[in-house]
């Protein structure tokens, strides 16, 4: 299986902060990258798919960049409505596999 | 909008087989195009797909589940279920039915609510 590995785990940002996640794949998956946001006691929510087409009705502070191993999650001005955690997934390959999750706090 | 809603018992005891199933509404499975999937999170932790099934019946599973794990759909009732046997302690999760987009099945575009699974005697 594919390795995700999402750092950090836990992010502290205050609103309007700029906010940065990563991901790196334990092998070339081009960009078949996506990026979900989970609320506690929620089901995840797609945000961007194919590393950085953004899901429809998703707001345009969200983005992602990447291709390769290597993936970058942004959201460009931190909203409180933003917390969340927020996972990769590839799937590149089957299975697809997911990282471990980024926990994103308000400050 | 498509919808989708799991259902089944909360509660399962050790050795017996979890049985789950997710119904759709707003778009019919059989009209095609669309891989089902069952995804699970245990509690506090990240996501692990299940397997997926296509409307024609073709199933893919994780290798790490495989042997435990079955996938059926039931176009006449718009449902697809989940069938997870011998079950363990560790197969206390979160259980999440989702469907992927048409391009690709595996780029989880409509999720239901969730179900937890608890597995205790």
């Amino acid at each position: 299986d594919i390795q995700m590995t999402q750092s950090p785990s836990s992010l502290s940002a205050s609103v309007g902060d700029r906010v940065t996640i990563t991901c790196q794949a334990s092998q070339d998956i081009s960009n078949y990258l996506n990026w979900y946001q989970q609320k506690p006691g929620k089901a995840p929510k797609l945000l961007i798919y194919d590393a950085s087409n953004l899901e429809t009705g998703v707001p345009s502070r969200f983005s992602g960049s990447g291709s390769g191993t290597d993936f970058t999650f942004t959201i460009s001005s931190l909203q409180p409505e933003d917390i969340a955690t927020y996972y990769c997934q590839q799937y590149d390959n089957l299975p697809p596999t997911f990282g471990q999750g980024t926990k994103l706090e308000i400050k | 909008q498509v919808q989708l809603q799991e259902s089944g018992p909360g509660l399962v005891k050790p050795s017996q087989t979890l049985s789950l199933t997710c119904t759709v509404s707003g778009g019919s499975i059989s009209s095609g195009g669309y891989y089902w999937s069952w995804i699970r999170q245990h509690p506090g932790k990240g996501l692990e797909w299940i397997g997926y099934i296509y409307y024609s019946g073709s199933t893919y599973y994780n290798p790490s589940l495989k042997s435990r794990v079955t996938i059926s759909v039931d176009t006449s009732k718009n449902q697809f279920s989940l069938k997870l046997s011998s079950v363990t302690a560790a197969d206390t999760a979160v259980y999440y039915c989702a469907r992927g987009l048409a391009v690709a099945g595996t780029i989880f575009q409509h999720w239901g609510q969730g179900t937890l699974v608890t597995v205790s005697s």
